[in-house]
């Protein structure tokens, strides 16, 4: 497609429940990255890849979020046990390269907006 | 302290007038620098890149000051359209470092 993809737009989960979220980044593009938007803030970084290899997991809040992209091109950010303060905007972005990033920054998809009840 | 700082706003300017907002940043080995426009329940994207020597689009000029660490945008002849939240971003190895935004609600 011609830009990030995200599915769902929006997700209502009980707390406790398990949720999937999809990303399908700009083909070609070698970085993706996942970012949590809380209300009124910027976007947090969350974990970054390179192809398929996950560099820095460094800002999942916790051990029950897991990000894969298995093939270098789709990824999926999932959160176990969902918690009210999970409650966010789930941005995903992608580049073509690092270099690039540097120069022109990346691309986001449009989000998906999680509310946990 | 947060590494990208930028007063929230919001900034209520009438249409027509010249509005600035400055960002200010702790990381002095930072890379590259953004400004990205965020409207109401939208992603954010990319307004323009920021250069040491300065650069224009348009209405819109951007500057930096590595020395004191701090990005500005101007905006010129303000639009109703331009009604959105200005995130200063700024590019530390491979992550983007986010301000919280600053809001401009452009009045008629």
């Amino acid at each position: 497609g011609a830009g990030v993809s995200q599915s769902p737009r929006y997700k209502v989960a009980k707390r406790g429940q398990d949720v999937a979220l999809r990303c399908d980044p700009i083909s070609g593009h070698v970085s993706l990255f996942w970012y949590q938007q809380a209300l009124g803030q910027g976007p947090e970084f969350l974990t970054y890849f390179q192809n398929e290899a996950q560099l820095d997991k460094s800002g999942l809040p916790s051990d029950r979020f897991f990000a894969e992209r298995p093939e270098g091109s789709v990824s999926t950010l999932k959160i176990q046990r969902t918690q009210q303060e999970d409650s966010a905007v789930y941005l995903c972005a992608s580049s073509f390269d690092l270099d690039r990033q540097t120069n022109y920054g990346y691309t986001f998809g449009s989000g998906t907006r999680l509310t946990v009840v | 302290r947060k590494e990208v700082e930028q007063d929230p706003g919001p900034f209520n300017v009438p249409e027509g007038a010249t509005v600035a907002f400055n960002c200010t940043y702790s990381n002095s080995a930072s890379q590259s620098f953004f400004w990205y426009r965020q409207d109401c329940r939208k992603e954010p994207k990319l307004l323009m890149s920021v250069y040491s020597s300065g650069n224009e689009d348009g209405r819109f000029t951007a500057q930096l000051n590595r020395a004191s660490q701090y990005i500005s945008l101007l905006i010129r002849d303000s639009k109703l359209s331009d009604s959105a939240t200005y995130l200063c971003v700024v590019n530390s190895n491979y992550q983007l470092i986010w301000g919280a935004g600053t809001k401009l609600i452009i009045k008629p």
